[in-house]
């Protein structure tokens, strides 16, 4: 069965700074990956996708995630981090022909000035 | 990209009363749509597959007659949450994932209290 690990339950980054979020998946071939960014009390945004292709994937807001097959990861990155990106970030799997996403647990981002 | 609406965005309910939520696609027919609960500082967890025209099907531990999905039309499925109870106070989350293109839209949710 597919799933999806955070390891990082709660990151704290100051504005401008970089930051990463980790996100390793368990899947035997190759999965559709994706992260989602949640403001409180909302649904969930798509930051990014990745299906196949550049490993290298661009979403929105300024995000890139990384995918490793050697690593079993899809890591998200920002450069420079604004006090308006602090959100639960959620990467989620989906293997071709499943039309569930898994969830990993979240990884909730603080700002601090 | 698609667009999802969910009503309402909030509720609170009395405790052995029925709440209905509501899951529209606006741009796009739906075949096929997922329900989601999300308990507090927690991930999503799927409850169902609304597929339309046809019963839900439910994930295990999920139970069937305690969340009913109908989605009678290509646009709209509905989550009735029946006979609530407090442990029943979560956010419930749809979406949808138009085809072709795998990738799942959001509602915005619904924030259920049960008092």
């Amino acid at each position: 069965a597919q799933s999806v690990t955070q390891p990082d339950i709660h990151i704290t980054v100051s504005e401008g700074a970089s930051l990463e979020l980790r996100c390793n998946y368990s899947y035997g071939a190759t999965p559709y990956l994706f992260w989602y960014v949640q403001s409180p009390g909302q649904g969930l945004q798509l930051l990014l996708k990745y299906f196949s292709g550049d490993t290298l994937v661009q979403g929105i807001k300024g995000f890139e995630a990384e995918f490793k097959r050697s690593q079993s990861s899809f890591n998200l990155r920002k450069p420079s981090v604004h006090w308006s990106d602090a959100a639960e970030y959620f990467c989620a799997v989906v293997s071709f022909g499943n039309e569930k996403l898994t969830f990993g647990t979240g990884t909730r981002l603080t700002i601090i000035p | 990209g698609a667009v999802v609406s969910q009503h309402p965005s909030w509720v609170i309910c009395k405790s052995g009363t029925s709440v209905k939520i509501e899951c529209r696609s606006l741009d796009f027919q739906a075949t096929t749509m997922f329900w989601y609960r999300q308990f507090p500082k927690q991930s999503l967890m799927l409850m169902a597959t609304s597929n339309e025209g046809s019963k839900a099907t439910y994930e295990q531990g999920v139970e069937k007659d305690k969340f009913l999905i109908n989605h009678a039309s290509l646009t709209l499925s509905t989550l009735t949450v029946t006979s609530a109870h407090p442990e029943d106070s979560s956010f419930y989350i749809c979406s949808v994932s138009p085809p072709g293109l795998y990738g799942y839209t959001f509602g915005s949710g619904t924030r259920l209290t049960v008092v």
